[in-house]
């Protein structure tokens, strides 16, 4: 049964502070998400990777940086939090596989984490 | 333009009733539609999916139909229960695996 873990589901943080959230996952995917859910907004891609230490931005990338230096795990980065990044924060992983057109590989998603920032 | 309209927002549907929910893209780059399934406290889950050379999809209660030429794609829940009771999302896939979602319906099931 795939497994994606996150390291906290509700966290408390002030504007300006550094913020890690942290996602794992046990199956062994190539591929890691990490998508931020408003209400009304759906899910937005923040950054996505395919592979250890590579990174691609997704549609909302401002504010934020991404680790992957190990396969299993994928962080998410506030260099500095403001109260605009209050919000639900969800991690996904999926297999390559093909990766080609009209092929989808299903992406995994962990519980999510629920950051206020105050 | 990487972007899939979803509606309605919120949908009330009685026990034993039809939910529908509709989806319209304009990308044609657009090769795979997925939907998910959020239950309150989870992360989404795939719940069905299509390829645009498909014009339906049956699995259980659930059925996505798809309209290529018109770009709008639907999901239908057959005999609606209240423990289908979740935020359901419409999504496309595009590029390598990356995947552009709606915002959402919340249905909610009453007895």
């Amino acid at each position: 049964d795939v497994k994606v873990t996150q390291s906290s589901r509700y966290l408390v943080k002030r504007t300006g502070e550094k913020v890690f959230l942290e996602c794992v996952q046990d199956m062994d995917h190539e591929n890691m998400f990490w998508y931020r859910q408003d209400p009304g907004l759906g899910l937005r891609l923040i950054y996505f990777s395919y592979d250890v230490k590579m990174k691609e931005k997704g549609d909302i990338p401002e504010g934020y940086s991404v680790s992957r230096e190990k396969k299993e795990r994928f962080s998410l980065i506030l260099e500095s939090a403001s109260t605009n990044q209050t919000s639900m924060y969800l991690c996904a992983s999926s297999f390559s596989g093909t990766g080609a057109g009209g092929s989808y590989n299903e992406q995994f998603f962990g519980p999510g984490t629920r950051l206020t920032v105050l | 333009q990487q972007q899939v309209k979803q509606s309605p927002q919120s949908l009330i549907v009685q026990k034993g009733g039809i939910s529908i929910i509709n989806c319209a893209y304009e990308n044609t780059a657009f090769d795979y539609f997925p939907w998910y399934q959020q239950f309150p406290g989870k992360g989404p889950a795939l719940l069905i999916a299509i390829r645009p050379d498909v014009s339906e999809k049956k699995e259980g209660r659930f059925t996505i139909s798809f309209n290529k030429s018109a770009k709008q794609f639907s999901l239908h829940i057959m005999d609606s229960q209240p423990g289908d009771s979740a935020t359901y999302f419409c999504a496309a896939k595009w590029g390598y695996q990356k995947v552009t979602f709606g915002i959402g319906t919340k249905l909610q099931v009453i007895p």
